[in-house]
């Protein structure tokens, strides 16, 4: 089946960096989403790409949809304690049950 | 706005025992609706998908079955629990269209003991 790679895994940081983490495939998708999850809660959508090549900011964070619709960045600037959590990339396939491929998160973690 | 509730937050449930949980969502109608698994430290499998009352599509062989017996309701279930089916499980829902996101409630956590 389609698997997304997400790295890395981990990152310990210093305030103040910034963070930048990456989703490939083997497959091409038609989204790319970009959640964050909080311990003992649900995913939180941060940012949504539709069509290759599109680069989409939230705040301080920046995401990009690959021009080979197999790949995505998510960029975090300017790194502040709240932006500790797990961040997972999800790659969207089927158009009228949009079924959603994870990757295994990025746990970020930032030292003041 | 619309919302999106899953209860219970926490279950510890024995080997064998029934399992029900349940997820609402608020404030849209006809919306899509799945159940996720999520294990520690992992990324989220799709267990079932529904497009509409009484349509469930499974993704994954399991002890585990899915039901939509109202438009905005889903419910996963299990008649025997096993240890394997511990974990964070995840409802969600989305608009139908292919620009739609998903949205996430806020997990239950399953316990079998």
């Amino acid at each position: 089946g389609q698997q997304l790679n997400q790295s890395p895994q981990s990152m310990f940081i210093q305030e103040g960096e910034d963070v930048s983490m990456n989703c490939t495939s083997s497959s091409i998708f038609n989204t790319w989403l970009w959640y964050k999850q909080d311990p003992g809660e649900g995913p939180v959508l941060l940012i949504a790409l539709y069509k290759a090549g599109e680069l989409t900011s939230n705040g301080r964070l920046t995401a990009q949809f690959g021009i080979t619709r197999k790949d995505s960045f998510l960029n975090i600037s300017a790194s502040i304690p709240s932006d500790v959590g797990i961040y997972f990339c999800a790659g969207q396939v089927g158009e009228g049950a949009q079924k959603l491929v994870f990757g295994q998160g990025t746990r970020l973690t930032i030292n003041p | 706005s619309q919302t999106i509730h899953q209860w219970p937050a926490t279950l510890v449930q024995p080997v064998g025992s029934p399992l029900s949980l349940e997820c609402t969502v608020e404030g849209t109608s006809n919306p899509n609706l799945y159940w996720y698994r999520q294990a520690a430290g992992r990324g989220l499998q799709l267990l079932f998908y529904s497009v509409g009352i009484g349509q469930i599509s499974s993704e994954v062989p399991q002890n585990l079955s899915a039901s939509r017996p109202q438009d905005r309701q889903f419910i996963l279930s299990s008649k025997k629990l096993l240890l394997s089916d511990s974990g964070f499980y995840l409802c969600a829902w989305s608009t139908g269209g292919s620009r739609q996101p998903q949205h996430f409630g806020d997990g239950t956590r399953l316990s079998i003991l």
